[in-house]
């Protein structure tokens, strides 16, 4: 299984601003997942990072809100820009080498 | 979207006794994930179940996926308070290597065990 490293584990930021969130995989993988989970609720996929193309984002969700870049197969970063406190959220990523593994999370609070 | 229903929403229990968490999915799984969660962290892998009557344990948690593949539960036997946390379900209706890969979560069992 992957070990995922992601940072920073929290962050509290003030509204208007933007914050980049990191995950390091140790080994190559072809897509990284994103998932956003709001207080009380589940998770719910932001987008999906293939390397070397534009990320594919679902429904609900758009790249001016949560640019993601993937320079490589091992790592990818997902922006929260332009915040509002209803993005306060815990935000995970996610990759597949046998089954999906998670990071540890960045618990994200806007005020 | 995809239903994934997920109960007891929460559950408290005393130490020692028996639970019962089920995910109940509205199509058909390719494959059924159940996770832990620990207060606002990442989530923990506990068993992957991809095909229809199978049942897997580890250490006091065992989980199963119906014949028909669209029902899961996990079973705890003699809880103990290292076992508190949120409990996620998460359902593949994909397949993994699919482009479109990824897991419907089920909005979680919140557990806690007492002494």
């Amino acid at each position: 299984s992957a070990v995922i490293s992601q940072k920073p584990s929290r962050d509290i930021c003030q509204r208007g601003t933007s914050l980049t969130i990191q995950c390091q995989v140790d080994s190559q993988v072809t897509m990284m997942f994103w998932y956003r989970q709001q207080p009380g609720q589940s998770l719910t996929l932001i987008a999906t990072a293939n390397q070397g193309s534009e990320a594919t984002y679902e429904s609900g969700f758009v790249i001016d809100k949560f640019p993601i870049s993937r320079p490589n197969l091992t790592f990818s970063t997902l922006t929260v820009s332009n915040m509002s406190p209803e993005d306060s959220s815990i935000y995970l990523c996610s990759v597949d080498t046998g089954y999906y593994t998670f990071g540890s999370g960045t618990r994200l609070t806007v005020v | 979207s995809q239903e994934l229903e997920q109960s007891p929403q929460s559950l408290i229990v005393q130490e020692g006794k028996n639970l019962t968490i089920n995910c109940t999915s509205s199509k058909t799984l390719y494959g059924l994930y159940w996770y832990k969660q620990k207060y606002g962290e990442g989530l923990i892998f506990l068993m992957m179940l991809q095909k229809g009557g199978e049942e897997k344990s580890h250490e006091k948690i065992t989980a199963k996926l119906d014949e028909k593949k669209q029902q899961s539960s996990l079973h705890i036997t003699a809880s103990q308070p290292s076992h508190a946390g949120i409990y996620l379900c998460g359902a593949d209706i994909w397949g993994r290597g699919s482009t479109l890969g990824r897991l419907y979560f089920g909005r979680g069992t919140q557990l806690t065990v007492w002494p």
